[in-house]
């Protein structure tokens, strides 16, 4: 079946370490996406990227950085610079009818949940 | 810029209720409107949409109006159960024919109880 595959699950950094989280997505969607997710606040847009070898900041990208080689593969890096990781992380993707000018909407992974000791 | 308001929770509701769950846009254009729910843990699942005014979404007994009128999109089911308890997302998508970012709002934890 087609979707979004995060791993891992749980993932613990030790302060001023980088820590990569991986998104692969095998449902040829063209756009990838990454949100941070805190209690009470929503979901706030870190990275996306509309097409391979092009991504874009979103809202709180500071601290954040990200590659798309693959059309599969967007994994997120979190840097040491990012002075408050501790959140739900999740990965999204999604395509559209050009023809139709109709959004399919995404789907979103399961999620990472990331926490500094 | 575009923005979604959802009701704040926690919504508690007894089994078998009726269920609203209000949510308002502000946007240019003509966005498409999104219910997304989130079970403790996962990720977030698309419930239902609507790409047009007047069009409504409907899935698993939930249903949504597009109100252009009075931009709003609620959420409205039934007869809710204690399966249905989780957080529910209402989003926009500003632009029709890209791939465009959905904004989301904040969230409403539902709670079902026997």
């Amino acid at each position: 079946d087609g979707g979004i595959t995060q791993s891992p699950k749980y993932l613990f950094r030790k302060e001023g370490q980088n820590v990569t989280l991986s998104c692969e997505q095998n449902l040829n969607h063209d756009a990838m996406y990454w949100y941070r997710q805190d209690p009470g606040q929503g979901l706030r847009l870190i990275y996306y990227s509309q097409i391979v070898n092009d991504f874009q900041k979103g809202d709180i990208a500071e601290g954040y950085s990200v590659s798309r080689e693959k059309k599969e593969s967007f994994p997120l890096t979190v840097t040491s610079a990012q002075k408050n990781p501790t959140a739900f992380y999740l990965c999204a993707s999604s395509t559209y009818d050009r023809e139709k000018l109709s959004n399919y909407g995404y789907t979103f992974g399961s999620g990472t949940r990331l926490t500094v000791v | 810029g575009n923005s979604v308001t959802q009701m704040e929770g926690p919504v508690t509701l007894s089994e078998e209720a009726f269920l609203t769950i209000n949510c308002t846009y502000t946007a240019t254009g003509y966005p498409s409107l999104f219910w997304y729910v989130q079970y403790p843990g996962e990720g977030l699942q698309l419930l239902l949409k609507a790409t047009k005014a007047d069009d409504k979404g409907s899935n698993k007994g939930f249903e949504a109006t597009y109100r252009k009128e009075t931009t709003s999109f609620h959420l409205e089911k039934g007869s809710v159960q204690v399966s249905d308890s989780a957080v529910y997302f209402c989003a926009l998508s500003p632009t029709p024919g890209t791939a465009s970012k959905l904004t989301f709002g904040t969230g409403t934890r539902l709670q079902v109880t026997l």
